[in-house]
């Protein structure tokens, strides 16, 4: 059973570094997966944030892609969103999740969500 | 990359079939295959329901269905249970990103 989970600061300031950790835990990172970082502001809907490959491919949402870094740690089977110059529009629910392999948008596991909020 | 567009809410009966719409263009939608369906009941973990337009995940029932027509795709749940309330979101593929629908709160009556 594939398991995910956040980790990272619950609050960030504005105009500074969101960065979190996802820990995946009975699957490889570097097997045929895309991993993803999808959010949800308060009361709100999902948001597509961007997702990488084992092979090193990495897509990223358009309106969010000069500043945001998704990456890995093979070795530690963990991958990271970095998100920078944050603004109270970043305030959301975090999600990193895997896309089951072998489909497209079949994102199958999801890590549990961790609430990050830019305030001062 | 603009959400998809789906209705605010939707209903029905128990037993009752409601079908859920998610318009994109082009671009996302109408030029790929590739359109997911998830449900989140209030603060849990989306669930993904159907994949690739039509195909159901294991463990999904069949009373969950998709479809496409041209720049719009459909999510029909059939024989509506109590269970089934909840927000349902859409997600296209877009060439090189993925973009999600706004999301339909679908009331069970």
């Amino acid at each position: 059973q594939v398991q995910l989970q956040e980790s990272g600061p619950g609050l960030v300031k504005p105009r500074e570094t969101l960065s979190l950790t996802c820990t995946v835990s009975g699957a490889s990172i570097i097997s045929r997966n895309w991993w993803s970082w999808v959010r949800q502001p308060p009361g709100m809907g999902l948001e597509w944030i961007g997702e990488l490959y084992h092979d090193g491919r990495i897509n990223y949402r358009p309106s969010l892609k000069s500043r945001v870094i998704v990456s890995a740690d093979k070795s530690r089977n963990l991958f990271f969103l970095k998100l920078t110059s944050v603004t109270a529009a970043d305030t959301a629910i975090y999600y990193c999740a895997r896309v089951a392999s072998g489909t497209w948008g079949g994102i199958e596991d999801w890590g549990q969500g961790t609430l990050v909020t830019v305030s001062t | 990359q603009s959400a998809l567009t789906q209705p605010p809410s939707a209903s029905g009966s128990p037993g009752q079939s409601v079908t859920i719409s998610c318009t994109g263009t082009s671009s996302d939608v109408g030029g790929y295959n590739y359109v997911s369906w998830f449900q989140q009941h209030p603060g849990k973990v989306p669930k993904l329901m159907i994949y690739e337009v039509t195909k159901r995940p294991s463990g999904v029932p069949d009373r969950f269905s998709g479809s496409k027509s041209g720049n719009t795709a459909s999510l029909t749940v059939s024989g509506l249970q109590a269970e089934d309330e909840a927000d349902y979101y859409c997600a296209s593929f877009g060439g090189n990103y993925w973009v999600f629908g706004g999301g339909t709160k679908l009331a069970v009556l």
